[in-house]
């Protein structure tokens, strides 16, 4: 059985780093083909991809976010962690940590879609 | 980044009823599409991915079509169950995307 758990703060001042972790149990971030990503959703708002981190070590982040996102893995510990630079209140939203699909030989070359979720955390940027 | 574009944004219906949802991609992505519904105060959960496909213990009366830029989301007979709001998500670029959503209320 597949789970995850997002902890951290509920609290960031502007300005402040963010730092998510993601504890996951069920499957190994050290298997070929597994891959992780974060994804948020402002309250209210549609849902929007910040960074995947593969089995392998590579790494891809979102295009607008790119500059202030770091995302990492533990494998001893089934750990993955998102860090977020310079906060601002529109960075309020629920955080999710999510595992992506096992394509098998039918992959696409960009991107998965996400197969299990955490149950999300929600962090609130204000002063 | 590939734009998702769904509509409705809000759907109407009651039990029994058909209902379809369509989503449109800036750009031809193949077959790579998902479905996702979730539920006030839950995380999304998958559908549909590669347009079509349902995973293990969706029920059949959803169903996905559509290839390259247009894509849509069948309940052949909604149940109660079933109000709730709809992503798609394109995953043919490494920067997946998604729509903005459909919600589908009671009538």
């Amino acid at each position: 059985q597949v789970t995850l758990k997002e902890s951290g703060p509920a609290l960031v001042k502007p300005t402040q780093t963010l730092t998510l972790t993601c504890d996951f149990s069920g499957f190994s971030l050290s298997t070929s083909g597994m891959r992780m990503s974060w994804i948020r959703q402002p309250p209210g708002k549609a849902l929007e991809w910040l960074a995947r981190i593969d089995w392998d070590g590579d790494e891809f982040y979102s295009t607008s976010l790119q500059t202030r996102l770091t995302i990492a893995k533990d494998i001893s510990k089934n750990q993955v962690f998102l860090t977020m630079t310079n906060v601002d209140p529109v960075d309020t939203a629920t955080y999710y940590c999510v595992r992506m699909g096992l394509c098998g030989s039918d992959c696409s070359s960009g991107a998965l879609w996400f197969d299990s979720w955490g149950q999300g955390i929600l962090v609130t940027v204000s002063s | 980044d590939i734009q998702m574009t769904q509509s409705p944004s809000t759907l109407s219906a009651s039990v029994g009823d058909r209902v379809t949802i369509t989503c449109r991609a800036s750009q031809n992505i193949n077959r790579w599409l998902a479905w996702y519904q979730q539920k006030p105060g839950k995380a999304p959960n998958v559908i549909i991915y590669k347009a079509s496909t349902l995973p293990g213990g969706v029920p059949s009366r959803f169903s996905g079509g559509g290839s390259g830029t247009e894509f849509t989301l069948t309940i052949s007979s909604l149940q109660p169950d079933d109000f709730a709001t709809y992503y798609c998500q394109q995953y043919y670029a490494r920067s997946t995307t998604f729509g903005q959503g459909t919600k589908l209320e009671i009538e």
